[in-house]
Formats: structure tokens, C-alpha cells, sequence
């Protein structure tokens, strides 16, 4: 069965540094890409960017450029959401999604259970 | 990057069927053929329900259609029922190399 599988939900003080995963499984890793989300409590959902595993190419939407690092360790099949330095106004849930083929137009469809960031001082 | 434009709600008698628009710009929905649609269920992950305009992924019901015109992309639901009763968003290719989300949008099922 093709899965991603996120870490769980954490609690955090502002300035601290945080780093979440999602592991896939089910596939060739290498060859699709993976995608992060934030939904923000109540709110919609905000495409942050996406990466190939294959050749690690990343791609921020220009909101979040600068402002998270996501990566991946290919040898265990995991993608990487990180901050160096959280603010209050990171609180929200994170999802991560894979691409439905080898690019990234056609679609998402499959997608982790997602994780709930809370930053609180 | 702004987001893309839809309508907060959308509300539809059982057995009637709605449609739901997602307004970009040339740079995005207008641009390319790459525009998507997802279901969330309330404390759920997205599910993708249309892709590339008009395309549905293997198991969705064909009671969900999805077309394009100019800047504006549109989700049809016939034959509404009350599982459909929940939120869906629009999500669009952009010049800029991502991708962008639409507002969101709620369905009620009357």
C-alpha cells in the first residue's frame, strides 16, 4: 500500500527549532515528488513547496521562501519540514502529498495524516 | 502569491447540481492546463477529485466534473447527496514554478 506517515504532534516555545517528517512507503521514493501544506486553525490550505527526492530539487511558493527548509533523506525514504526559529504564527497543521506522477502538475494524491505544530510561549 | 478566488459558499438541494469557480490570473489558472481539485473532510487530509482541468483520478465519482474558461476553472457537482457536504479547494500551476491554492469553499447540502 502506498503511504505517507507523518511524526506526531508536538508543542513548542517560540525560537525554539523544529524539524517533522513524513515517510513514505509503497514506492520507489526517488521518483515522485513531495509536497507540504499548512492549514492554520479554521483556515485554508497554503501550498509552502515541494521536492524531488530523485535529484533534490525544492521548490518554495514565495510566501514561505526563507522562511522553512524542506529536504529529504532518500536512504530512508523521508521528507523533512524544518524552521530554525518557530513564531506563534507557525502554529497550525501540516500535511505532507505526493505527486501523482513523476512531475508536479498533475495532482496530489496521496497524502500523509498530517501534524499539528503548536508554538507557545 | 495571491491566492485563488472562491466563492466561501455554495449550497444545493440533494439531486441538484452546483458549481463551484476558482478565479486566477494568466499567470496561473489561465496559463495551464494544471489546475486541481480537492475534498476535505472536516480533520481529514485533502483528497484530490479533479486533476489537470478535467481529469478524474481512479475511483471518484463521476458525479464530479471539472472544465476551464480564461482565468476561471469550475467544479460541477450533479446529483448533489449529503456526503458531499464539506469543504473543496481549487489548487493551480503557477509561472512562478509552485503551485497555488484556491480560498476554499463550503458546500451545503440543503
Amino acid at each position: 500500500e502506498v503511504q505517507l506517515v507523518q511524526s506526531g504532534a508536538v508543542v513548542k516555545k517560540p525560537g525554539e527549532s523544529l524539524k517533522i517528517s513524513c515517510k513514505g512507503s509503497g514506492y520507489s521514493f526517488i521518483n515522485y515528488w513531495i509536497a507540504w501544506v499548512r492549514q492554520m486553525p479554521g483556515k485554508g490550505l497554503e501550498w509552502m513547496g515541494i521536492f524531488y527526492p530523485g535529484d533534490s530539487k525544492v521548490r518554495y511558493s514565495p510566501s514561505f521562501q526563507g522562511q522553512v527548509t524542506i529536504s529529504a533523506d532518500k536512504s530512508i525514504s523521508t521528507a523533512y519540514l524544518q524552521w530554525s526559529s518557530l513564531k506563534a504564527s507557525d502554529t497550525a497543521m501540516y500535511f505532507c502529498a505526493r505527486s501523482q506522477v513523476g512531475d508536479y502538475y498533475s495532482g496530489m494524491n496521496v497524502w500523509g495524516q498530517g501534524t499539528t505544530v503548536t508554538v507557545s510561549s | 502569491q495571491s491566492a485563488l478566488t472562491q466563492p466561501a459558499s455554495v449550497s444545493g438541494s440533494p439531486g441538484q447540481s452546483i458549481a463551484i469557480s476558482c478565479t486566477g490570473t494568466s499567470s496561473d489558472v489561465g496559463g495551464y492546463n494544471h489546475v486541481s481539485w480537492y475534498q476535505q473532510l472536516p480533520g481529514k487530509a485533502p483528497k484530490l477529485i479533479i486533476y489537470d482541468v478535467d481529469n478524474r483520478p481512479s475511483g471518484v465519482s463521476d458525479r464530479f466534473s471539472g472544465s476551464k474558461s480564461g482565468n476561471t476553472a469550475s467544479l460541477t457537482i450533479s446529483r448533489l447527496q449529503a456526503e458531499d457536504e464539506t469543504d473543496y479547494y481549487c489548487n493551480s500551476y503557477t509561472s512562478a514554478n509552485t503551485r497555488v491554492f484556491g480560498t476554499g469553499t463550503r458546500v451545503t447540502v440543503l
